[in-house]
């Protein structure tokens, strides 16, 4: 079935420094969403991402859907301690009407005063 | 308030004593779908809904049972709970399969 890889698992940074996380599918997918969880939280929809070598922003968050739309990237620039939490990128097979959710297991993020 | 709500929230339960996890939102979502979140695994989807009566298995499905009958409402229904289904819980709802999700709080289920 289909697989989310998503490195890596923990980030640890200075506040100021840039963090960026990765997403690869074993599949083809049709769409890749962000999502941010705080701690103690649950998760929060960012971004979903439809198109191949699609590039969005958002404020200092940057998001890019690959070329083969297989794998995607988050990057942060200038973390902030509220930019603290865990990312995951959730993505949806292509083809047919393929429902299924497929999430990484996310990249924690800390930053350090 | 747009929201999606779960209840309970917590609860500790025995192994075989069945229970179900209500989830229930207000925002007229065909979606909706029941994940599990595992400290190293990430959430994986339980069940997915695309409308009444439309269910179907999503990664892990195994022990777990469903029913929407209900555009608003989608329980989460454990027959015979055992230990390996402690965990955290998290329903969520969306405009459709495509598009993006609503989180509830989570119900954070311990079954001894």
């Amino acid at each position: 079935g289909q697989q989310v890889m998503q490195i890596p698992q923990y980030q640890h940074v200075q506040e100021g420094e840039d963090f960026t996380t990765y997403c690869n599918s074993s599949t083809t997918l049709s769409n890749i969403q962000w999502y941010k969880q705080r701690p103690g939280g649950h998760p929060v929809f960012l971004i979903q991402l439809v198109k191949s070598g699609e590039v969005k922003k958002q404020k200092r968050l940057t998001f890019q859907f690959g070329e083969a739309k297989k794998n995607s990237s988050l990057h942060i620039t200038a973390t902030q301690t509220t930019d603290v939490g865990t990312y995951f990128c959730a993505g949806r097979g292509s083809g047919g009407s393929n429902y299924k959710l497929t999430f990484g297991k996310g990249t924690l993020l800390t930053v350090n005063p | 308030e747009a929201q999606v709500t779960q209840n309970p929230r917590y609860l500790i339960t025995v192994t075989g004593k069945k229970l179900t996890v209500t989830c229930s939102q207000n925002m007229n979502h065909e979606y909706m779908s029941w994940y599990r979140q595992d400290p190293g695994l990430g959430l994986r989807q339980i069940y997915y809904s695309m409308n009444v009566e439309v269910t179907d298995k999503g990664d892990v499905p195994e022990g777990y049972k469903v029913s929407r009958k209900e555009k608003r409402n989608f329980p989460l229904i454990l027959e015979s709970p055992s230990p390996n289904q402690t965990s955290l819980y998290f329903c969520a709802s969306g405009w459709g399969g495509s598009y993006e999700q609503y989180f509830g709080p989570g119900t954070r289920l311990t079954v001894t």
